[in-house]
C-alpha cells in the first residue's frame, strides 16, 4: 500500500507570498492517478489539481501542480485570504484499488 | 446545479448499524463511480469505498471491509453506505463524493483510464458512535 507524506505538517504564510506544499510517495505513482484537494473549516474538500497537473474547473491558474515519481508539490503563486486551508494530496492505487490521502498541510496566515 | 446531499447520520451505539444515504442532481448520476470518505473529529479525509457507474464494482478500505456495503440505485439517483458493527472509531463526518473518471476492468482490475479526482462533494453527515 502506497503511504503519502506530506509536509509541511504547517506553513505560515503571509497574503501575496508564494506557498509550496510537498506530497511524496512511498513508492512510485503515476501522475495520471495524482490529485489534490482544498479543504476550509467546516466545508467539504474542493478538487484543486488532478493528473498532478492539470487545473480542475474554476480552479485560479495561481494554483498548480507539478512532479513525478515520489515526489509531487502544489504550488500557490499569490496568496490570497482565502487560500488558507488545508490541502490534502489523494492517488488512486490498483489490485485492488485504493484512493490514499495524505495527511494534509495546514496553510496558515502568518 | 450539480449537487449531492448526504442524510442518515446520527448517534448509534457500538455494534449497532446505521444507513447514510445521498442524492444526486444536476448531473447523470448513472455516468458515474461514487465514493464514500470520512473525516473524524480532527483529522484528515479517510477513503472508505468506492462503487462504479453500474454497481457492478464496489472496493473498500480494509478498515471497514466486512461491515461496511456501498451500493446505489440510479433510477432514484442515490447513493448508500450500510454500515453495521459500528466502532467508535467509525465517528466521523461521512462524505459523498463523485468521481469524474471512466475506469475498465473488474474484478481487482478497476482502472481508470485517467483519474480526474472526485470534483463534487457533499456538505457531510456526522456519525457518532457512543454508548
Amino acid at each position: 500500500e502506497i503511504v503519502l507524506t506530506q509536509s509541511p505538517g504547517t506553513l505560515s504564510l503571509s497574503p501575496g507570498e508564494r506557498a509550496t506544499l510537498s506530497c511524496r510517495a512511498s513508492q512510485s505513482v503515476s501522475s495520471s492517478y495524482l490529485a489534490w484537494y482544498q479543504q476550509k473549516p467546516g466545508q467539504a474538500p474542493r478538487l484543486l489539481i488532478y493528473g498532478a497537473s492539470s487545473r480542475a474547473t474554476g480552479i485560479p491558474d495561481r494554483f498548480s501542480g507539478s512532479g513525478s515519481g515520489t515526489d509531487f508539490t502544489l504550488t500557490i503563486s499569490r496568496l490570497e485570504p482565502e487560500d488558507f486551508a488545508v490541502y490534502y494530496c489523494q492517488q488512486y492505487g490498483s489490485s485492488p484499488p485504493t484512493y490514499t490521502f495524505g495527511q494534509g498541510t495546514k496553510l496558515e496566515i502568518k | 446545479q450539480v449537487q449531492l446531499v448526504e442524510s442518515g447520520g446520527g448517534v448509534v451505539q457500538p455494534g449497532r448499524s446505521l444507513r447514510l444515504s445521498c442524492a444526486a442532481s444536476g448531473f447523470t448520476f448513472s455516468s458515474y463511480g461514487m465514493h464514500w470518505v470520512r473525516q473524524a473529529p480532527g483529522k484528515g479525509l479517510e477513503w472508505v469505498a468506492v462503487i462504479s457507474y453500474d454497481g457492478s464494482n464496489k472496493y473498500y478500505a480494509d478498515s471497514v471491509k466486512g461491515r461496511f456495503t456501498i451500493s446505489r440505485d440510479n433510477s432514484k439517483n442515490t447513493l448508500y453506505l450500510q454500515m453495521n458493527s459500528l466502532r467508535a472509531e467509525d465517528t466521523a463526518v461521512y462524505y459523498c463524493a463523485k468521481d469524474r473518471s471512466y475506469y475498465y476492468g473488474s474484478g481487482s482490475y478497476y482502472i481508470p483510464y485517467y483519474y480526474y479526482g472526485m470534483d463534487v462533494w457533499g456538505q457531510g453527515t456526522t456519525v457518532t458512535v457512543s454508548s
